[in-house]
């Protein structure tokens, strides 16, 4: 088991870019999520999904787009790059609840984003 | 709105010594508190949770308190290592939900 992969791992853009970073887990988890980590802030969410073909909007959507056509992939979408998107960003999945808990979250290895 | 408050954010202790960080959560229907581990450049890697049913759990050198009543819950780690240095994230959790509400973190050093 790979787990959680996130490609690309570095990436540098010029403001007003795109580009679509990619999340894929193979643990057939129905929770899929995308963080961003600033210094200082801790994790925050961007957008979320709860099983394929379903996404919904986290703490700080603005100026990102998510997809889920695969159980497997989640994908995030930069449209117009901004100053502001500079980033670790994190991919994370979990299976359904446990005796009736949440299951425990797994992250990917974070792709670093800089925009200029 | 929903938060967790950690502190402290940055703690430096001698190895051998033992470090405790607090978490404070603000919704009481939250259930399950994982704690995730960070090394430098990183992915956060759970390293210990606890459910709401249970007051405290042990594994090794790592504990994890609950005190439902006060809503909060503490990491406790026991002699302290150079290899424990790292970011520490508390989470706040409940059930039927998707949301996973995370503290800022505390910077750990372990000072050999």
């Amino acid at each position: 088991n790979a787990g959680v992969t996130q490609t690309p791992k570095f990436r540098v853009l010029k403001t007003g870019q795109s580009m679509t970073l990619l999340c894929a887990q193979d643990m057939n988890h129905e929770y899929m999520y995308w963080y961003r980590q600033d210094p200082g802030m801790g994790l925050r969410l961007i957008h979320y999904s709860v099983g394929e073909g379903t996404t919904a909007k986290g703490e700080v959507p603005d100026g990102y787009n998510v997809s889920r056509l695969k159980k497997q992939n989640f994908l995030l979408g930069l449209e117009s790059a901004a100053p502001s998107q500079t980033s670790v960003y994190f991919c994370a999945s979990r299976t359904l609840e446990e005796s009736g808990y949440n299951s425990p979250l797994h992250f990917g290895n974070g792709t670093r984003l800089t925009v200029t | 709105g929903e938060n967790v408050e950690q502190h402290p954010s940055t703690l430096s202790v001698q190895e051998g010594d033992s470090a405790v960080i607090k978490c404070t959560y603000s919704d009481s229907a939250s259930n399950y508190f994982p704690w995730y581990k960070q090394e430098l450049g990183k992915r956060p890697q759970l390293i210990i949770d606890i459910r709401s049913n249970v007051g405290e759990k042990k594994d090794q050198r790592i504990a994890v308190t609950l005190n439902k009543t006060a809503k909060h819950f503490s990491l406790h780690i026991t002699e302290t290592q150079p290899e424990d240095s790292a970011v520490y994230f508390c989470a706040a959790s409940m059930s039927g939900t998707y949301k996973y509400i995370f503290g800022t973190g505390t910077r750990l050093k372990v000072l050999a």
